[in-house]
């Protein structure tokens, strides 16, 4: 049971390059988020989905795209990646009855 | 809206004291879920417990503890004697039942001294 699943786990890219996150859950859950973790921070909600098909804006989606195809895998999107992009990244799922998020283990992303 | 407040940035603490983590939340739903979460210096995060709005009753669970109270809109954990393996970043989080947002609070680092 792999249960959230992010890829990749590091990435450096340059600035104005693109790249796609993928999370992918093996649990059928019907909630999912991408939040990013800046130090003094904590977890900032960029997008997340309550269903296939579905996204929503979190408190901070400027800049970044998702995607919820199927109902298994949320993919977010960096078209024009920024230095101010750096970050870690964290992908979660929650089902809607006995909410609960699990996260996967995170993406390093660095923008030089 | 909803927002998570957790005023303590950090915390130092020496070995077997007890330690209170605050947690303060606003939202405007009826039905909610509160949760908290430790992140160890792994970065993985940890599940620790999740509380509904319907339940105020403390839990316990070894030496963790956490007291819900719904009139002041809070919920803080407590670690009774404490251990340098509790060293940690610790977040509350809250799901609403209105759209599903999480939203986490700014988080507080725990570090405890042998």
């Amino acid at each position: 049971n792999a249960g959230v699943t992010q890829t990749p786990k590091f990435r450096v890219l340059k600035t104005g390059q693109s790249m796609t996150l993928l999370c992918a859950q093996d649990m059928n859950h019907e909630y999912m988020y991408w939040y990013r973790q800046d130090p003094g921070m904590g977890l900032r909600l960029i997008h997340y989905s309550v269903g296939e098909g579905t996204t929503a804006k979190g408190e901070v989606p400027d800049g970044y795209n998702v995607s919820r195809l199927k109902k298994q895998n949320f993919l977010l999107g960096l078209e024009s990646a920024a230095p101010s992009q750096t970050s870690v990244y964290f992908c979660a799922s929650s089902p809607n009855r006995a909410p609960g998020a699990f996260f996967g283990q995170g993406t390093r992303l660095t923008v030089v | 809206a909803q927002k998570v407040t957790q005023a303590q940035t950090e915390i130092s603490v020496v070995e077997k004291e007890d330690v209170t983590l605050d947690c303060v939340y606003e939202t405007r739903d009826t039905t909610y879920y509160l949760f908290w979460y430790k992140q160890p210096p792994s970065g993985e995060l940890v599940f620790l417990i999740r509380r509904n709005s319907f339940d105020e009753q403390n839990e316990i669970s070894g030496r963790y503890s956490w007291n819900f109270q719904k009139s002041t809109s809070s919920f803080n954990f407590t670690i009774t004697a404490s251990q340098v393996v509790d060293s940690a970043v610790y977040f509350c989080a809250l799901r609403g039942t209105s759209y599903g947002k999480l939203t986490f609070g700014q988080g507080t680092i725990l570090t405890v001294h042998p």
